[in-house]
């Protein structure tokens, strides 16, 4: 299956600061998202990004589906940021409309 | 308000006791999933049925078991048979066919006493 692997596993942070977090996959994809959990573990899609860019607030997301990597940016972070940012795709087999692979998430912790 | 509801919040299970975590969505979605978080990891898919009355296995099923009897309802058995049932669950729906579109319900901590 594909292999979904997210960096770095750790990020801390003080208010203010930006941040790029990074998925890389194995595999050829459909479907990637970047989902946000926050510390008391409800899980909140941010960006539905297969291939190319998109932006909402301070929150942008950057997919090269060519070369099988996804990149999140966090800029001006605030305390609401902390919690973890997973990377999640779906591969081109049959099926793969019904499923996610997750990776294991970046730890993000702002300070204030 | 359109949402998933999971129930209960906290569920605690005895060796050899087989528990049901509940989840209902009023989105009108078709589509239900049931994953399983351990500490420090990600999501892995339990269950998922895209229509009532049908359901498929995911990557870790053994142990579980779920049915489809309403749209609005797909619930999750622990059964005896999961040596590690310890674990957060977490419900989702989604328009049929289309993952990206899925929204999560709020979770249920499974402990073994």
């Amino acid at each position: 299956g594909i292999q979904v692997e997210q960096s770095p596993p750790d990020l801390i942070l003080q208010e203010g600061a930006n941040s790029t977090l990074r998925c890389n996959f194995s595999d050829s994809v459909n479907n990637l998202q970047w989902f946000h959990q926050n510390p008391w573990g409800q899980l909140i899609n941010l960006f539905y990004i297969p291939s190319g860019t998109k932006q909402n607030g301070r929150l942008s997301a950057t997919t090269v589906a060519t070369e099988r990597y996804s990149l999140l940016y966090i800029s001006s972070s605030q305390t609401t940021d902390s919690g973890v940012y997973f990377c999640a795709v779906g591969g081109n087999s049959g099926g793969s409309n019904y499923k996610l692979t997750f990776g294991k998430g970046t730890l993000l912790t702002v300070n204030p | 308000d359109g949402g998933i509801t999971q129930s209960p919040k906290y569920l605690f299970r005895k060796e050899g006791q087989n528990v049901t975590l509940s989840c209902e969505q009023n989105l009108n979605h078709d589509a239900m999933y049931w994953y399983r978080q351990d500490p420090g990891q990600g999501l892995r898919l339990i269950y998922y049925s895209q229509i009532v009355n049908d359901f498929q296995k995911g990557d870790i099923a053994e142990g579980y078991s779920v049915s489809r009897e309403k749209k609005e309802s797909f619930p999750l058995t622990v059964t005896s048979a999961q040596k590690n049932p310890t674990a957060f669950y977490l419900c989702a729906s989604s328009d049929r066919g289309r993952v990206e579109t899925q929204y999560f319900g709020p979770g249920t901590r499974l402990l073994v006493l």
